[in-house]
């Protein structure tokens, strides 16, 4: 399973409040980036990584913010959860840019 | 930022015919162009994956082909199985890796 681990992976919250979620890799890979899926959308890129402390936005980054203190650990918050924000969260990792992305098994996020 | 899309967003043949899902990207920076394949309620997995100065790569019933001046690429799957009914879903990427929207394939026996 390439390493990577997702936690938690299922999770229902209330609106407005705020949730991490935990990409955890044992593979020392530089990139690590936050997706989501929904139904008609594909996947689409909330925030990547480019090694410690080095993020940057995706194309839906409005409402998640990131961290990545450490080489294994990427994280992804929602400051103050929405409806609109229930979905499938995926993380995937890849040690360059021009070579294959693995991902975890994915989150399922419920925002009621 | 980059701009991937994909068509046709769903495709159904009958299984032995060949698939064919075209992909366009903006990005000229973009020099790595993946395919996955996702089952229902499972991760996105690669099945085939091609670079920037590579313009065509085949494996088994699988190829990619990519035009770099048109931006745009295309995964051909020959010889369908039930077993390749599943979304794919293309990618192009520099720095980080933007998806189209997937194309859900149904092959029938």
């Amino acid at each position: 399973d390439a390493g990577i681990t997702q936690s938690p992976r299922h999770k229902v919250t209330e609106t407005g409040t705020p949730v991490t979620l935990r990409c955890h890799q044992t593979e020392n890979h530089r990139y690590m980036y936050w997706y989501r899926q929904d139904p008609g959308h594909g996947l689409r890129l909330i925030h990547y990584s480019y090694g410690v402390k080095d993020t940057d936005k995706g194309e839906v980054s409005d409402g998640y913010s990131v961290s990545r203190s450490k080489t294994e650990d990427f994280l992804l918050t929602l400051e103050s959860a929405t409806s609109s924000q229930t979905s499938v969260y995926f993380c995937a990792i890849r040690t360059g840019v021009n070579t294959e992305a693995f991902f975890g098994q994915g989150t399922r996020l419920t925002v009621v | 930022g980059e701009n991937v899309e994909q068509h046709p967003s769903t495709l159904s043949v009958q299984e032995g015919d060949s698939a064919v899902i075209k992909c366009t990207y903006s990005d000229s920076a973009s020099n790595y162009f993946p395919w996955y394949k996702q089952e229902l309620g499972k991760r996105p997995q690669l099945i085939i994956d091609i670079r920037s100065n590579v313009g065509e790569k085949k494996d088994q019933r699988i190829a990619v082909t990519l035009n770099k001046t048109a931006k745009h690429f295309s995964l051909h799957i020959t010889e369908t199985q039930p077993e390749d009914s599943a979304v794919y879903f293309c990618a192009a990427s520099s720095n980080d890796m933007r998806f189209g929207a997937g194309t859900r394939l149904t092959v029938k026996p």
